[in-house]
């Protein structure tokens, strides 16, 4: 069974650029999570899609963010314009969303450096 | 303060050691209690959970969750240069195991010295 796929791996741009990136879940799986990791800290969840309507976007900093997953399938991740501290790695995870036992499996990320 | 609590490390122990690694949370919605293991540059993949209080023993791994001290642990047995890797714990609360998000702790490096 494929894994969850990301691109790009990674990817360096300057301030005030825009940005975006790319994830697509295990098959089958209607659950899709966007989180944020900051070199040093844990994944920090920015965006839960269910299907393709949006489940929780609170962390997510909707001036410059914005993320979507049209077709309930793969989803993609805008960053516009980039901050310094939108430097971080992108993880993108998927889950079943059966009734139980839904774990939640990552891709290897988007590496983001905002110069 | 944050919600979930973890030494950063870096931890580095002799091969065959015993490896204990903690978490400490604040909130008592929580419910299911994680460990994943993160090598660099790759995603993080699931260790073990454990719902509500109690032991979970698989292989090398043993995690303990104790709900009333609000604290939970994860053991490492005869541990092997390969379980060298980031070690992120992992809380949710709800009924279903995954449904929710997961907050994470800042992860522990640690290192098998052969």
């Amino acid at each position: 069974e494929a894994g969850v796929a990301q691109s790009p791996r990674y990817k360096i741009i300057e301030k005030r650029q825009s940005v975006a990136f790319w994830c697509n879940p295990i098959s089958g799986h209607a659950t899709l999570y966007w989180y944020q990791q900051i070199l040093g800290q844990g994944p920090k969840l920015l965006i839960q899609f269910q299907n393709n309507g949006v489940v929780d976007d609170s962390q997510l900093p909707k001036d410059r963010f914005s993320a979507e997953r049209l077709k309930g399938v793969d989803s993609t991740l805008k960053i516009q314009p980039a901050k310094l501290e939108d430097s971080a790695v992108y993880l993108c995870a998927s889950s079943l969303a059966a009734a139980s036992l839904n774990e939640q499996f990552f891709g290897p990320g988007t590496r983001l450096t905002v110069l | 303060q944050k919600e979930v609590e973890q030494d950063p490390g870096p931890l580095s122990v002799p091969e065959g050691a015993i490896v204990s690694l903690n978490c400490t949370y604040s909130n008592s919605a929580f419910q299911y209690f994680m460990w994943y293991r993160q090598y660099s540059r790759k995603g993080p993949e699931l260790l073990m959970y454990t719902y509500s209080s109690g032991n979970k023993e698989d292989g090398r791994f043993t995690a303990q969750v104790d709900k009333s001290s609000k604290y939970i642990s994860l053991f490492i047995r005869d541990s092997q240069p390969s379980d060298s890797a980031t070690y992120l714990c992992a809380m949710s609360g709800g009924t279903n195991f995954g449904n929710e998000k997961l907050t994470f702790g800042t992860g522990t490096r640690l290192t098998i010295i052969p």
